[in-house]
């Protein structure tokens, strides 16, 4: 059974550009989760998606937004990017939701100059 | 909403012995507390959960205790061994069938086993 994958695993964008980050989950998996890591704040949640629908959201601001599709594969865009959004971006999958058994990607680095 | 604390932050020891890692949580109602390995470069893997209704679970060299009424939980590996040097993240949330709870990580604590 393939794992969660997350494209692309690296990536370098300017400020004020705008990224979309993409993750296909477990086959069977029904929700996606997003998180943010960096040495400084640890892994901090972004938002999950349940059958195509938003169900949480973490305390980002509003540039920060996702999507899911009929697959269950899911997006997430940064607009306007700024230095400080410059982090590891994880996504978890599971197959009830956010808090059971999540199963991570192996993340995007995004770099922001 | 909840609020997980983990410490120590950086944790050595030697070879053979033992690790401990300590995490308190502070919404009552969680019942789902997992926890992570990530290894440098590499993402988060789950390594053993336990569950509210369940005061230890062990799985080989791995165990891991929950103390409901104080609201903490810890991570014990035995016989460490240089493999299990890693950034270890213990983690709280409600766990619901078909649930909508986020998971809410601990800040990480960074193991060195010591060859």
């Amino acid at each position: 059974k393939a794992g969660v994958t997350q494209t692309p695993r690296y990536l370098i964008k300017t400020r004020g550009q705008q990224v979309t980050l993409s993750c296909s989950p477990i086959s069977g998996h029904r929700s996606v989760s997003w998180y943010q890591q960096t040495p400084g704040q640890g892994l901090q949640f972004l938002f999950e998606y349940f059958s195509e629908t938003q169900r949480n959201k973490g305390n980002f601001p509003g540039r920060f937004s996702g999507r899911q599709f009929s697959n269950s594969r899911s997006e997430m865009n940064v607009s306007t990017l700024e230095l400080g959004d410059s982090a590891l971006y994880l996504c978890a999958s599971s197959w009830t939701g956010a808090a059971g058994e999540a199963f991570f990607g192996q993340g995007t680095r995004l770099t922001v100059v | 909403g909840e609020n997980v604390e983990q410490h120590p932050s950086t944790l050595s020891v030697q070879e053979g012995d033992s690790a401990v890692i300590k995490c308190t949580y502070s919404d009552s109602a969680s019942n789902y507390f997992p926890w992570y390995k990530q290894e440098l470069g590499k993402r988060p893997q789950l390594i053993i959960d336990i569950r509210s209704n369940v005061g230890e679970k062990k799985d080989q060299r791995i165990a891991v205790t929950l103390n409901k009424t104080a609201k903490h939980f810890s991570l014990h590996i035995t016989e460490t061994q240089p493999e299990d040097s890693a950034v270890y993240f213990c983690a709280a949330s409600i766990l619901r069938h078909f649930g909508n709870e986020k998971l809410t990580f601990g800040t990480g604590t960074r193991l060195t086993i010591i060859p």
